[in-house]
């Protein structure tokens, strides 16, 4: 079953603006990632973070997680046309459960930038 | 640095027909090995995983199994495709099961007729 459920489905904005894409999961996590995906291609890491943090920043990229809301925030800043791509959040889970050893990833978000 | 080999990268194939999908990982040894099938663009199912040569884990029911004949081989087979199974099917490594990061093949867009 998907864990992760990201929205909006699809996301539409101009070349400069910020992209926000949300993620929302079910159970105890261990880790948070998010994952790009050029169309017709394999996913790409773009960043990780840990049940004990709550921001983290890469380059453009803000993430955040709340896990009281067991929700997560992909936050793309100053938005280029070669960021589009599908967004993919994946959820891995603690040693010793089920999840254990396995990403499960949601929907995924769609994120056209026009120039 | 690690590598991940994919392919074909595009397959049709008619109803019926057998299906072998292969997928190997170079400048690792004993990574954990997973294939995944994604629909129409969208989320991914993890169809089978494994931790180690001949330990194969599946995920969902399916007309599809999937075998580790060597430490950084993980085949994906069929004996008989489905209509159902055509999708993008995708090949990914992960150095341990702590699951810090996926790295994935570039996929194989299959298409049963």
């Amino acid at each position: 079953s998907q864990q992760g459920e990201e929205d909006p489905q699809a996301l539409s904005i101009q070349e400069g603006e910020n992209a926000t894409m949300n993620c929302s999961y079910k159970t105890s996590i261990n880790n948070l990632q998010w994952y790009r995906q050029n169309s017709g291609r394999g996913l790409v890491h773009l960043i990780l973070i840990r049940s004990n943090e709550r921001e983290k920043h890469s380059g453009r990229l803000r993430v955040t997680l709340d896990t009281s809301k067991k929700s997560s925030s992909l936050l793309i800043t100053a938005s280029r046309a070669a960021d589009t791509a599908s967004y993919f959040c994946a959820t891995a889970g603690h040693a010793g459960g089920t999840s254990y050893g396995k990403l499960t990833f949601g929907q995924g978000t769609i994120l056209t930038v026009h120039p | 640095s690690q590598t991940i080999h994919q392919w074909p990268a595009t397959l049709v194939q008619p109803v019926g027909s057998p299906l072998s999908l292969e997928c190997t990982v170079e400048g690792t040894s004993n990574p954990n090995l997973y294939w995944y099938r994604q629909a129409a663009g969208r989320g991914l199912q993890l169809l089978f995983y494994s931790v180690g040569i001949g330990q194969i884990s599946s995920e969902v029911p399916q007309n599809l199994s999937a075998s580790r004949p060597q430490d950084r081989q993980f085949i994906l087979s069929s004996k008989k495709l489905l209509l159902s199974d055509s999708g993008f099917y995708l090949c990914a490594w992960a150095d341990s099961p702590a699951m810090k990061k996926l790295f994935f093949g570039s996929g194989t867009q299959l298409s049963v007729l």
